[in-house]
């Protein structure tokens, strides 16, 4: 069975310029998950989606950064304008319901310069 | 808010057995996890615990006390591929649900 499938696994661009990044969940889970990592840090939550609502995106700043998930299985996170702040690896989970254990991706490393 | 506090670095000899503590202060719990993550790859679960006491898998085992908000991962027999960082996360309610927010990791590293 697949994993969680990100891309890209890593992305360098200039401050100001918009990037993207796309997850592909297990099959059949219905629960998903952004986090960012900061480097010697946790994941920390970005936005949860249940299907294809979104919940849970309080630490999201939504002023640079969106996110969907179209259909309820792959989801993309931009961000527009990225700051040099923005520096750091985005990983997307999925998980079987709000119960069951996180699977991780290996994540989206983001360098801005 | 959520406090989840883990020690930043350990180090151990091959062989020998560690353990790894893990505190947490949350508004509700349901539930903790624990992933292991090596250098630039995704976290992997190790284990969960909902109720008190130890659950032990193969050379890794985990414990938890609700009532302390404490809980531990130990791992036997040390190899040098234990060396990568393990996170310990809270599942507690938000909005309806239960979401696991994660402690910053304790970066083991094995030594010969």
């Amino acid at each position: 069975e697949a994993g969680v499938v990100q891309s890209p696994r890593y992305k360098i661009i200039e401050k100001k310029q918009p990037v993207a990044f796309w997850c592909n969940p297990i099959s059949g889970h219905n629960t998903l998950y952004w986090y960012l990592q900061n480097l010697g840090q946790g994941p920390e939550l970005l936005i949860r989606y249940e299907n294809e609502e979104a919940v849970d995106d309080s630490q999201l700043p939504k002023d640079r950064f969106s996110a969907e998930r179209l259909k309820g299985v792959d989801s993309t996170l931009k961000i527009q304008p990225a700051e040099l702040g923005d520096s750091a690896v985005y990983l997307c989970a999925s998980s079987f319901g709000l119960g069951g254990e996180l699977f991780f991706g290996e994540g989206s490393r983001l360098t801005v310069l | 808010g959520q406090n989840i506090d883990q020690p930043t670095e350990m180090t151990a000899t091959e062989g020998a057995i560690v353990q790894i503590n893990c505190t947490y202060q949350t508004s509700g719990f349901n539930g903790l996890f624990w992933y292991q993550q090596h250098a630039g790859e995704a976290p992997t679960f190790l284990s969960y615990n909902v109720l008190d006491g130890l659950e032990e898998k193969g050379r890794f085992s985990s414990f938890l006390s609700r009532s302390k908000g404490y809980s531990y991962l130990l791992l036997k027999e040390l190899q040098m591929k234990d060396s990568a960082s393990y996170l310990c996360a809270v599942r507690s309610p938000s909005g309806g649900s239960y979401i696991p927010t994660f402690g910053r990791g304790t970066s083991l590293i094995v030594h010969p």
